[in-house]
This record gives structure tokens, C-alpha cells and sequence, in this order.
């Protein structure tokens, strides 16, 4: 079965860089979430999207926007890269079914 | 809001032991329950929830949970621990948003 595709699996960057994460929901899933996970953390909700609008927003800094697309994929932008950004960034899917489904993670490493 | 509590950052049992991963939540709407499991550099899987439906919940892997509203306690077993069930575990709760809010995790080590 077709999972949540994220891209890139592994990024690294410089301090005040900024980079974009991509999300490809599973097929026919109208949500999409970012979470964020530190090292040795429990992940954070920063923000979701349903039907292209933003739904939910959590503890996102304000360096960090995210939108998503047409097709439901969504992209997370972040400015101003600090060290404290490095982290496993997920993007999870859901249908009305409440459930959501992973996808692999981004690990962001800034230098 | 919500939040959970899980008792144990680090949990040891011996292969074929029972497993015991215990979660308790906080919630001011009826809540939705999850148990993940997270393997090393991996993403999260879902093992189990919880809907308002029977409150003994099977999932993948012989893991159950069972939701105890009176306790507001959520805890994960398995009766015989197996190697391959070293991992970290989350428990995670969803309220009036459907946004996920984790507990701290608990990493299990199954020892031969």
C-alpha cells in the first residue's frame, strides 16, 4: 500500500540557511500534519493543513510557514536555520478516519 | 487540552516476559488513544488506537491496550516480550483538535 512520502530523508544545512521540506500524503488522505522531534524527544505538533487550508497550528516559530498544495502535498519552509531546528521533522496523513499514517521523516541537521 | 503522562522513560524485561508500558492522559473532550512504536532512525507506526469503541484495543504484534476512563489510563501489554520488540514507545492523545499530543516516550529493552 502506498505510504506517506517525505523528501529529502536527510538534509544539512548552515546556520541561517533555510530549507524546504516536502510531504506526499497517502492518496485520497485530506490532512496533512508536521511534527517535530528532537533528539531523545517526544515529537511536537506544528501545524496542519485540510484542504489546503491551514487547520491547526502548534509550536511552529514564526521562521517556519507551511502551505499545502493543489494535489495535497504540502511543504514546510524554514528561514533562519538555528542550531536548536536540527531534528527529525514528520509529516503525517489522515483521512476523516482520524488515523494518521507517518511518513519516514526528514532529518535536518544544522551546522 | 490534553496531555499524557507516561510512567518510565526506560523499561527492561527479560524475552518472553510480559510487557507493561504504562500511559495516563489528561483531556477535557472524549479522547482518541494511540500506542506508536518508533524503531531506531525510523518513522512512527501505529500500533493501536483507541475510538470510543470496545475499551480492550488489539494492534499489531500481539500489543493491547486497555482504556480505563475511571483511572484515565491507557497502559500497553503484550503477555511474552520479543527481541524484536526493543523500541520507543509513544503514547499519544488527540482532543477537540485532531492534532497528536505525545507523551515522553519509553524506550523497551528485551534482554535474552
Amino acid at each position: 500500500a502506498a505510504g506517506v512520502i517525505q523528501s529529502p530523508r536527510h538534509l544539512i544545512k548552515e546556520k541561517r540557511e533555510t530549507a524546504t521540506l516536502k510531504c506526499y500524503p497517502i492518496p485520497r488522505h485530506d490532512t496533512v500534519y508536521w511534527y517535530q522531534q528532537g533528539p531523545g524527544q517526544d515529537p511536537q505538533f506544528l501545524i496542519s493543513f485540510y484542504e489546503k487550508m491551514q487547520s491547526d497550528k502548534g509550536s511552529i516559530p514564526d521562521r517556519f510557514s507551511a502551505q499545502q498544495f493543489s494535489d495535497y502535498h504540502s511543504e514546510l519552509n524554514m528561514s533562519s536555520l538555528e542550531l536548536g531546528d536540527s531534528a527529525l521533522y514528520f509529516c503525517a496523513s489522515s483521512d476523516r478516519a482520524n488515523e494518521q499514517f507517518f511518513g519516514p521523516g526528514t532529518r535536518l541537521t544544522v551546522l | 487540552a490534553q496531555s499524557v503522562t507516561q510512567l518510565g522513560s526506560h523499561v527492561s524485561v527479560s524475552e518472553g516476559a510480559l510487557v507493561l508500558l504504562r500511559c495516563n492522559y489528561s483531556s477535557s473532550v472524549p479522547p482518541y488513544l494511540f500506542w506508536y512504536v518508533q524503531y531506531p532512525n525510523q518513522g512512527l507506526q501505529l500500533l493501536l488506537k483507541y475510538t470510543s469503541a470496545a475499551t480492550l484495543v488489539k494492534g499489531i504484534n500481539g500489543f493491547e491496550a486497555e482504556f480505563k476512563k475511571s483511572e484515565t489510563s491507557f497502559h500497553l501489554t503484550k503477555p511474552s516480550a520479543h527481541m524484536s520488540d526493543a523500541a520507543e514507545y509513544f503514547c499519544a492523545v488527540t482532543g477537540a483538535g485532531n492534532m497528536l499530543t505525545f507523551g515522553g516516550g519509553t524506550r523497551l529493552m528485551v534482554k535474552p
